[in-house]
């Protein structure tokens, strides 16, 4: 069955330090692997996503992500997390020539200052 | 700017009430998309349509239905509301293309309540 695992329901760290959230995927296709954000209140924004080509993918606000195939994960990091990265971020995949996202259930993220 | 907008933001309705949620962007895309975002569940398809009177249904289109009058709007429909639609709903669209790799562009959502 086709599914997105977030292991990771509530992560905290301090601002300025690392980050990394967690994503695998369980897809038949060949995955676009895309990962979202969601401030208090607001709707989600793309933060990047991954159809092929380089395995590290760079996207706004200073994140990345990596696809490995071999593990179905596509994590994302942060060198350095700011206060205002606090928010809760969905990890997506969707298979070539469809139109459907599965989201995964998310990971609430709080910056200590 | 261009932009995807929902209303209301909060409705709190009764058991059985017909209500209508409204989603309005301003890109010319050609595909809108309703979401409900439960806590456990991530979101959750319901609706969704490629063009004007285009409408198909997602994984959780039961109760709900939406119309597409034109490229602008796709409002969706609560035929009687039950509990178990309690939910946070989020519009979406994305240009041309039914594919994938189009990127969705959310709007704020509307919380709605039923009791």
């Amino acid at each position: 069955a086709q599914s997105v695992t977030q292991p990771d329901i509530h992560i905290t760290v301090s601002e300025g330090a690392s980050l990394e959230l967690r994503c695998n995927y369980s897809y038949g296709a060949t995955p676009y692997l895309f990962w979202y954000v969601q401030s208090p209140g607001q709707g989600l924004q793309l933060l990047l996503k991954y159809f092929s080509g380089d395995t590290l993918v760079q996207g706004i606000k200073g994140f990345e992500a990596e696809f490995k195939r071999s593990q179905s994960s596509f994590n994302l990091r942060k060198p350095s997390v700011h206060w205002s990265d606090a928010a809760e971020y969905f990890c997506a995949v969707g298979a070539a020539g469809t139109y459907k996202y599965i989201f995964g259930t998310g990971t609430r993220l709080k910056v200590l200052a | 700017d261009a932009e995807i907008t929902q209303s209301p933001r909060h409705k709190i309705t009764e058991t059985g009430r017909q209500v209508t949620l409204a989603c309005h962007q301003t890109w010319n895309h050609n595909n809108m998309f309703w979401y409900r975002q439960d806590l456990g569940h991530g979101l959750r398809l319901i609706h969704y349509s490629y063009g004007v009177h285009d409408t198909n249904k997602g994984e959780v289109s039961d109760g709900y239905s939406v119309s597409r009058s034109n490229t602008e709007d796709l409002p969706l429909t609560l035929e009687s509301a039950a509990s178990s639609q309690t939910s946070v709903y989020f519009c979406a669209s994305s240009d041309k293309g039914q594919v994938i790799q189009e990127t969705q562009y959310f709007g704020p959502g509307t919380r709605l309540l039923v009791l």
